[in-house]
């Protein structure tokens, strides 16, 4: 099973700041998923990325997957505190997540 | 609505009981899974199931069976609860070979 890193753990940044989170493996994907989860719900997908070198925008998210897919990152622009949550990548043919980035906006 | 759907949202037992939660979807997905998700949020998969084969993390303890009575449902049965097994369980779906999974609204199981 390959095993994926997600850094920061915490991140708790005021609104209208911007902030980068980052997924990583020692091996390579085949694809990787990007989820969000609120408290009390489950995960929903954000975005997959496939291709090396991958820019996939929506709203005021930006990921990207790294050019030798092995890692790859969640920019989001202005911050605002309904981004609020827990961050998961995940990858592989039964879906195995990383541990997360929980982060707070605050008003 | 087309989704996942598990219940119940909430269970308290007592230690040594057996309890069980039932999920269902009508997304048309051929795979189905359930996920542990512990106090640290760290979301762990347990089972992956389709009508070909059933596909068990080793670490889960053979108290904790899957049931598919068809291919959209699939419940998780656990036997003699304990105190361990409190956490939020999260019932999914996807295609086979498909690029996301999608989640149920998860089962908080308190184990008094």
């Amino acid at each position: 099973t390959q095993l994926l890193e997600q850094s920061p753990q915490f991140l708790s940044i005021q609104e209208g700041e911007n902030l980068t989170v980052y997924c990583n493996s020692s091996s390579v994907f085949s694809s990787l998923q990007w989820y969000r989860q609120e408290p009390g719900e489950g995960p929903v997908l954000l975005v997959t990325v496939v291709t090396g070198g991958e820019v996939k925008k929506l709203k005021r998210l930006t990921f990207q997957f790294g050019d030798a897919r092995k890692d790859s990152s969640l920019h989001n622009t202005a911050a605002q505190p309904g981004d609020t949550g827990l961050y998961l990548c995940a990858h592989g043919q039964n879906f195995v997540f990383g541990p997360g980035t929980r982060l707070s906006v605050l008003p | 609505d087309t989704a996942v759907s598990q219940t119940p949202k909430y269970l308290v037992t007592q230690m040594g009981n057996d309890k069980s939660i039932k999920c269902e979807q009508n997304l048309g997905h051929d795979t189905m899974y359930w996920y542990k998700q512990d106090s640290k949020k760290f979301l762990k998969i347990m089972f992956s199931y389709n009508n070909k084969e059933l596909i068990i993390n080793e670490t889960v303890p053979n108290r904790f069976s899957p049931k598919s009575p068809d291919k959209a449902h699939l419940n998780l049965h656990i036997n003699s609860l304990e105190l361990g097994d409190s956490a939020v369980y999260f019932c999914a779906s996807s295609q086979v070979r498909g690029r996301y999974v999608s989640f149920g609204p998860g089962t908080r199981l308190t184990v008094l």
